[in-house]
């Protein structure tokens, strides 16, 4: 596709369900980065995969939190026992791989995100 | 420990003046620093970027400034459009992975 692709864009849930959020990144683009914000507050990064290397997790806020890219491509994430401090919206953006000679192939391109509501 | 930070929650500016958004950041080991917009529901936009070797980039309305010394990049929009009506996260990277700012929510009157 074009752009990246996130789903669903809405859920809500109850408090102690799990979830899953869907995102396609841009075709070609190896790096993917979650972020999530909630209501008032600025962009809070969560876990970013960059090609076959394992993964950067240090944003994740608790283990019921986890992400998996499968083929390099589509990425899960996927919030166990969901709590309401867990509402936000879920960003999603890709990336090209980091050119020494070129940083503007850091420039990241979001999705549309996911709202989720725990009830 | 915040990186990168835009001090100014809000910023309130006429149609047809010049809008001036600031970001300072702490990591010397930036080096592109990029303006995001993002509308209400929707995710952010790449607006525009400056390498660190580059203290000022131009793109249309849109000019970014950097200022090294001073760990600091500022964007100015002008002229304003209430369509600018928005809020800027500016974002500054190290080896691909970027740090964002609190952003600024700017508003446009007619």
């Amino acid at each position: 596709g074009a752009g990246v692709s996130q789903s669903p864009s809405n859920k809500v849930t109850e408090k102690g369900k799990d979830v899953e959020l869907r995102c396609d990144p841009i075709s070609g683009h190896t790096a993917l980065y979650w972020y999530r914000q909630s209501l008032g507050q600025g962009l809070e990064f969560l876990i970013y995969f960059q090609g076959n290397s394992a993964p950067d997790k240090s944003g994740l806020p608790s283990d019921r939190f986890s992400a998996e890219r499968t083929g390099g491509s589509v990425s899960t994430l996927t919030i166990q026992r969901t709590q309401q401090e867990d509402s936000a919206v879920y960003l999603c953006a890709s990336s090209q791989s980091r050119d020494r000679v070129n940083p503007s192939t850091d420039t990241q391109y979001f999705g549309p995100g996911t709202r989720l509501t725990v009830l | 420990d915040q990186q990168v930070k835009q001090n100014s929650p809000s910023l309130s500016v006429q149609e047809g003046r010049i809008s001036i958004l600031n970001c300072d950041y702490t990591n010397s080991m930036f080096d592109y620093f990029l303006w995001y917009k993002k509308y209400p529901a929707e995710g952010p936009t790449f607006l525009i970027s400056i390498s660190s070797i580059k203290d000022k980039n131009e793109d249309g309305r849109f000019t970014v400034f950097l200022n090294k010394s001073a760990k600091h990049l500022s964007l100015h929009i002008v002229p304003s459009q209430p369509g600018d009506s928005a809020v800027y996260f500016c974002a500054a990277s190290a080896w691909g992975k970027l740090t964002f700012g609190q952003g600024t929510i700017l508003t446009v009157h007619p």
